[in-house]
């Protein structure tokens, strides 16, 4: 099935940086969600985006709907030690796009945190 | 408290054996989903259901099946005929298929073959 495009792949960065991942798509989507998953459980959701353009915060998180509808970012600011895990992006495309009502995930962001 | 299980956490089969993982939702969703996810990879979905009775393959659905009797209640039986069938189970659910997808998880099954 299709999958977004999610980068970096990886990132290992020091306790007080911020931090930003994205990912995009080649169609147009109506939702992006973004989830982070620790070891062994299961992803949580962060942050749930459904206006192109939107910005929305949760805490040191803040994610936007890219105005293209192909693209989202999630930033972090100010990195602690319990950010570390795994980041997926999510999103559904828009109406009458075929099997809309599945989510099309991509492969997630890998961040450790340096203490 | 409301939410999604799942067991048990991790579950070990011999090869040849089907093996049956459980879902339970107490959070009034409609619609519930089965994805698998192996090391470094992201999510797949294996089977979903929009409603009770009701259930679709995803995109790997092959030697695996579900049934949605209950609203609450979705569980993924995996078969002798899946042929690599050692990964991370997770289990979600949703209000419904509309606008609102937001999908919230379970903590998950691992299953080793042996």
């Amino acid at each position: 099935g299709q999958q977004l495009n999610q980068s970096p792949q990886s990132m290992f960065i020091q306790e007080g940086e911020d931090v930003s991942m994205n990912c995009t798509s080649s169609s147009i989507f109506n939702t992006w969600l973004w989830y982070k998953q620790d070891p062994g459980e299961g992803p949580v959701l962060l942050i749930a985006l459904y206006k192109a353009g939107e910005l929305t915060s949760n805490g040191r998180l803040t994610a936007q709907f890219g105005i293209t509808r192909k693209d989202s970012f999630l930033n972090i600011s100010a990195s602690i030690p319990s950010d570390v895990g795994i980041y997926f992006c999510a999103g559904r495309r828009r109406a009458n796009a075929g099997n809309n009502r599945k989510l099309i995930w991509g492969l997630g962001t890998s961040l450790a945190v340096n203490p | 408290d409301g939410g999604i299980t799942q067991s048990p956490k991790y579950l070990f089969r011999k090869e040849g054996q089907n093996v049956t993982l459980s879902c339970e939702q107490n959070l009034n969703h409609d619609a519930m989903y089965w994805y698998r996810q192996d090391p470094g990879q992201g999510l797949r979905l294996i089977y979903y259901s929009q409603i009770v009775n009701d259930f679709q393959k995803g995109d790997i659905a092959e030697g695996y099946s579900v049934s949605r009797e209950k609203k609450e209640s979705f569980p993924l039986t995996v078969t002798s005929a899946q042929k690599n069938p050692t990964a991370f189970y997770l289990c979600a659910s949703s209000i419904g298929g509309g606008e609102a997808n937001e999908q919230f998880f379970g903590p998950g099954t691992r299953l080793t073959v042996l």
